[in-house]
């Protein structure tokens, strides 16, 4: 256990459906991502937050998906009009900065999705 | 954002040391390098992280040349539960941002 939890762990829905996914990270990190992972690949980025503040979104964001951290604690990623490419793992990070040295980023578990 | 090239994949014995060598020839000054495990259906573990010389931890070792174009994550006496695929990250938080490519793929005999 990393300390990172995410939830659900495994979600099946149907092509149009949205779904939400929770993050809840270390609770002193003040960073925290979220990528994309599919079968055989390495995870993609997808967005990061310092505290509330989005600071960064990739391309592969698209305008269907949408990321919050209210109050800088835990974050939502929704998936809105849900396709078949959609399906992965979903995975969040959470890392504190500041300091001298950088630190490791603490993964949680992922949340798979399955897109029918 | 430094991009990194590791072999897709290395096969091993167990109790034998495991070298997995990372390109990155177009580090930043900021930039560290670090080396994330990953197994099935789990999210990435940290292994160890460095900047320069050799950097070692109670599971690793990471040698970085003075010029820092490459890195080499050393594995000592390997067990089959280091099978696992293995990611190099450059960045300056630790490559958090970059893509983390498809890994390296290492599988651990008896």
């Amino acid at each position: 256990d990393t300390g990172v939890s995410q939830d659900p762990r495994h979600k099946i829905t149907k092509r149009g459906q949205n779904v939400t996914f929770r993050c809840d990270p270390i609770s002193e990190h003040n960073r925290l991502y979220w990528y994309r992972q599919t079968l055989g690949q390495g995870p993609e980025f997808l967005t990061y937050f310092q505290n509330e503040a989005q600071l960064e979104k990739s391309r592969l964001l698209s305008d269907r998906f949408s990321a919050e951290r209210p109050k800088g604690s835990f974050s939502t990623l929704e998936i809105q009009r849900t396709e078949q490419g959609d399906s992965a793992m979903y995975l969040c990070a959470s890392h504190r900065t500041g300091g001298a040295r950088n630190t490791e980023a603490f993964f949680g578990q992922g949340t798979r999705l399955t897109v029918v | 954002l430094a991009k990194t090239t590791q072999p897709i994949s290395m096969d091993s014995y167990e109790g034998q040391e495991v070298n997995i060598t990372c390109s990155h020839n177009n580090i930043a000054t900021n930039d560290y390098i670090t080396w994330y495990q990953q197994f099935p259906s789990q999210g990435p573990r940290f292994i160890i992280q460095g900047y320069k010389t050799k950097v070692t931890n109670e599971v690793a070792s990471l040698f970085i040349p003075a010029d820092r174009k490459s890195s080499t994550l050393s594995l000592p006496r390997v067990s089959l539960s280091d099978t696992a695929v293995y990611y190099c990250l450059v960045g300056d938080t630790g490559g958090f941002k970059t893509i983390f490519g498809a890994g390296t793929r290492l599988f651990v005999k008896a």
